[in-house]
């Protein structure tokens, strides 16, 4: 059974361009949420998805967007990247149900340069 | 808003007993998570307190008074593959949010 996987592992991007990164869902979870961690720093809360809906946001702009698909999967996307953005980018998924399974992936590692 | 603070390093010796406390202050809570972290890689789940006391794992303890605000994990007989950052983190009174700290690196000596 595979945990959550995210995809790429590693990101080259350059100022004022557009990324997305990939998570899959550990099997039999349902929700999927998004975090940015810097260095040095603990995750910071981007947003989560249920039912293919937004449903709870952090304290992110709107140059980050997100989706979830009908299995589960959910893409971030970052428009306009700035150098501030690099970091590791971790995907968390769950149970609705559940409330303290929660399990995260290996992370997207982002450079901005 | 949420508030959780940890101390941002700590350094001990194998086989000894290390505490790191957190204290938060939340608008919600809906219990308390450690995580451990070792670099470059993902947090993984270490204990989830939600009623006050103690919760025994293992090598790992964790407490939590939600009255003071005040958790702390225990790590008993250190071993040089619990170096690791471990982060405290919050969930909040709605949705899967959690509210994480710094992190306290903690390295183990031999």
């Amino acid at each position: 059974d595979a945990g959550v996987t995210q995809s790429p592992t590693h990101l080259i991007k350059t100022r004022g361009q557009q990324v997305t990164l990939r998570c899959s869902p550990k099997s039999g979870h349902d929700t999927v949420s998004w975090y940015q961690q810097a260095l040095g720093q603990g995750p910071q809360f981007i947003f989560q998805y249920y039912e293919e809906e937004e449903r709870q946001r952090g304290n992110f702009p709107d140059r980050f967007s997100g989706h979830q698909f009908p299995n589960y999967s959910s893409e971030l996307n970052v428009n306009a990247l700035l150098l501030g953005d690099s970091a590791l980018y971790l995907c968390a998924s769950g149970i609705v149900t559940s409330f303290h399974e929660q399990y995260f992936g290996p992370g997207t590692r982002l450079t901005v340069t | 808003g949420q508030n959780i603070d940890q101390p941002t390093e700590m350094t001990a010796t194998e086989g000894a007993i290390v505490q790191i406390n957190c204290t938060y202050q939340t608008s919600g809570f809906n219990g308390l998570f450690w995580y451990q972290q070792h670099a470059g890689e993902a947090p993984t789940f270490l204990s989830y307190n939600v009623l006050d006391g103690l919760e025994e794992k293992g090598r790992f303890s964790s407490f939590l008074s939600r009255s003071k605000g005040y958790s702390y994990l225990l790590l008993k007989e250190l071993q040089m593959k619990d170096s690791a950052s471990y982060l405290c983190a919050v969930k909040g009174a709605a949705g899967n949010k959690l509210t994480f700290g710094g992190g306290t690196r903690v390295l183990v000596k031999p």
